[in-house]
């Protein structure tokens, strides 16, 4: 079945850029997602990118893709406390039955 | 109100006992799913419903069972729970016609079981 990566946990201060790295199995993955989990919540989704994209940016976000290698990232510029979260990648395998698969998560601590 | 209810939140049991979490939802979404997250395990799908009548099995379902009452209901049963089903438990939905092909998943906050 399709595997998602992720490292558990990554520190960053306050301010600086925060780089989230992601790698999956399955080619055929057809969107693939950054979902956040603030402490005590569900989660929500933060952004998507399309498996034929290579790069989206959203405010203070930007997701890179690498089909090739099969590796997702997301870039949070000027990190800030409010930041602080699990951020899980996930992806979408198309075809009949459409499951999302999530990765372990990557806690994020902003140090003031 | 919150669109994905879970009830209850928080539940301590004792090994052997049945329990049920239950899930409601108001956003009018086919598809219902109940996930585990453990800590650096990620979240996994324990069940998964894309309409009334469809009831299917995800990676771990051993040990628990789903009932999909109607469309904005899906709970979790486990029969004789036991100590390594303690975890953090997630009910989620999503929209079959979505923007993302039903990738986006909308979650309740979570049902928190502790087997003693």
């Amino acid at each position: 079945g399709e595997d998602v990566e992720q490292s558990l946990f990554l520190s960053v201060r306050e301010g600086d850029s925060s780089v989230i790295n992601c790698t999956y199995t399955d080619s055929s993955s057809t969107y693939l997602y950054w979902y956040k989990q603030e402490p005590g919540a569900g989660l929500q989704l933060l952004t998507y990118i399309f498996s034929n994209m290579d790069m989206k940016q959203d405010q203070r976000l930007t997701v890179l893709l690498n089909k090739k290698d099969k590796h997702l990232s997301l870039r949070i510029a000027d990190t800030q406390t409010g930041d602080s979260a699990i951020y899980f990648c996930a992806d979408l395998l198309g075809g009949g039955y459409q499951k999302v698969t999530f990765g372990t998560g990557t806690k994020l601590q902003v140090i003031p | 109100d919150a669109d994905v209810t879970q009830t209850p939140r928080n539940r301590i049991t004792k090994t052997g006992k049945r329990i049920m979490l239950e899930c409601s939802q108001t956003k009018g979404h086919d598809r219902m799913y109940w996930y585990r997250q453990d800590p650096g395990l990620g979240l996994r799908l324990i069940y998964y419903s894309f309409d009334v009548k469809d009831i299917n099995k995800g990676e771990i379902s051993d040990g628990y069972s789903v009932s999909r009452q109607a469309q904005a209901k899906f709970s979790l049963s486990l029969e004789s729970a036991i100590p390594n089903q303690t975890a953090l438990y997630f009910c989620a939905t999503s929209d079959a016609n979505g923007p993302h092909q039903a990738g986006e998943l909308f979650f309740g906050e979570g049902s928190r079981l502790t087997v003693l």
